[in-house]
């Protein structure tokens, strides 16, 4: 079985430029989630989807981040305009709301995104 | 607020036991959830403890105690492949869960 997808696997773009990072969750999940990773401040949670409604973006840092959810089978989260800062790992998970939200959440390969 | 405290790292032999604890202060609670993590890899769900005890599954195991706010993973028969971080995550209700920084494991011979 498929598990979650993300693309690209890596990402190295110049400061200002748009990036748009792109995950399919796996089929018949109905909960989205996206993590940005880093040494220093570990797994954070960015924002997270339930039936391809957006639930909580409170952790999005700056309205610099967006994400949507078009369709149970694809989301993106953008930055525009990318920082430096920004370099991370992004990694995009999905679950099976069954337990209310405490759910076992299935993490995609990831994106190593730099920003030069 | 909410916190989550784990050891930065820890070093144990093969064949030995090692426990990693976490400490978590959440305005909610709906469970605990241990995930695996391999330098340059996805995490990858390992347990999840949502009543008080001791939940066994192989060589790894994981213990909660909510009145404590307090889990541990223990891994037995340790093996070279065991070298990773490992995450202590908490449900705080809903779809929000939120991670530990992960404690790094070394294996040695």
């Amino acid at each position: 079985d498929a598990g979650v997808i993300q693309s690209p696997r890596h990402e190295v773009t110049e400061m200002g430029q748009e990036v748009t990072l792109r995950c399919k969750p796996i089929s018949g999940h109905n909960s989205l989630f996206w993590y940005r990773q880093t040494m220093m401040r570990g797994l954070e949670l960015l924002i997270y989807f339930n039936n391809n409604v957006p639930i909580d973006d409170s952790g999005m840092p700056e309205d610099r981040f967006s994400a949507k959810m078009p369709n149970a089978s694809f989301s993106t989260l953008k930055i525009q305009p990318s920082e430096p800062r920004d370099s991370a790992v992004y990694f995009c998970a999905s679950s099976l709301a069954i337990r209310g939200g405490a759910d076992t959440q299935y993490f995609g390969p990831g994106t190593r995104l730099t920003v030069l | 607020g909410q916190n989550i405290d784990q050891p930065t790292e820890m070093t144990a032999t093969e064949g030995a036991i090692v426990q990693i604890n976490c400490t978590y202060q959440t305005s909610g609670f709906n469970g605990l959830f241990w995930y695996q993590q391999h330098a340059g890899e996805a995490p990858t769900f390992l347990s999840y403890n949502v009543l008080d005890g001791l939940e066994e599954k192989g060589r790894f195991s994981s213990f909660l105690s909510r009145s404590k706010g307090y889990s541990y993973l223990l891994l037995k028969e340790l093996q070279m492949k065991d070298s990773a971080s490992y995450l202590c995550a908490a449900n705080t209700g809903g779809f929000k869960t939120i991670f530990g920084a992960g404690t790094r494991l070394f294996v040695k011979a």
